[in-house]
């Protein structure tokens, strides 16, 4: 199966500043890797996702990057703000089931 | 368009009862997966269901766990004579026909103690 792992597991940094949370992947047959956003007593939200055919993708203030040779890609928050915080989870997608990473808990200091 | 609706939000159960957690997925969507997440860890996969077939259940315990997806109504996952170890928040997500787990789409979760 999948085995997604996510680094780091806690990020702590000043408002206005950028966040970056790499993962890597172990199946190179996985095509679809999507970003979670968990706030407290919450479910998970679709936060950004990029399929293999693409590189890097944007949507405003947060970006993910592709790497399919190395099997690992990154989110990126430029511009953080208070209501970033929360803990970020990356997965990728193996035969029709997602495998999670365990989490990085981000917070953003007024 | 409501989105995935898990209920009960919270659940308490004595050791060696029955818990039975509800999923209705997102309207349109006839794909159903069941995962766990155990305090401050990630989610894991336990089942993957749609209407009336259960596609793969192999993240779930073999016993006392069980799930289904009927023809009319909610998921269920089941798990009978609850213990201490399966005190976690359990979440539902769904999908349309097609698109397997691309997007997923989460419920807000149950959370299940086990006193």
């Amino acid at each position: 199966g999948e085995n997604v792992e996510q680094h780091p597991s806690t990020l702590s940094v000043q408002e206005g500043d950028s966040a970056v949370i790499k993962c890597t992947y172990s199946d190179s047959a996985s095509n679809y890797f999507p970003w979670y956003k968990q706030e407290l007593g919450k479910g998970p939200q679709l936060i950004i996702d990029i399929r293999s055919n693409v590189g890097e993708k944007k949507d405003q203030r947060i970006a993910v990057t592709l790497n399919k040779t190395a099997k690992h890609f990154s989110l990126h928050i430029t511009e953080t703000q208070p209501e970033d915080s929360a803990v970020y989870f990356c997965a990728a997608l193996f035969d029709y089931k997602l495998s999670f990473g365990a989490g990085t808990t981000v917070t953003v200091r007024a | 368009n409501a989105g995935v609706m898990q209920n009960p939000r919270h659940l308490v159960r004595r050791r060696g009862q029955e818990a039975r957690l509800r999923c209705s997925p997102m309207k349109g969507h006839s794909h159903v997966y069941w995962y766990r997440q155990l305090p401050e860890e990630g989610l894991k996969f336990m089942v993957y269901l749609q209407k009336e077939n259960i596609i793969d259940e192999s993240g779930m315990p073999k016993e006392r766990f069980s799930a289904e997806f009927p023809k009319e109504g909610p998921s269920i996952l089941r798990i009978q004579q609850v213990v201490r170890g399966d005190s976690a928040a359990y979440f539902c997500a769904s999908s349309p026909p097609g698109q397997g787990a691309s997007p997923l789409h989460f419920g807000n979760g149950t959370r299940l103690t086990v006193t």
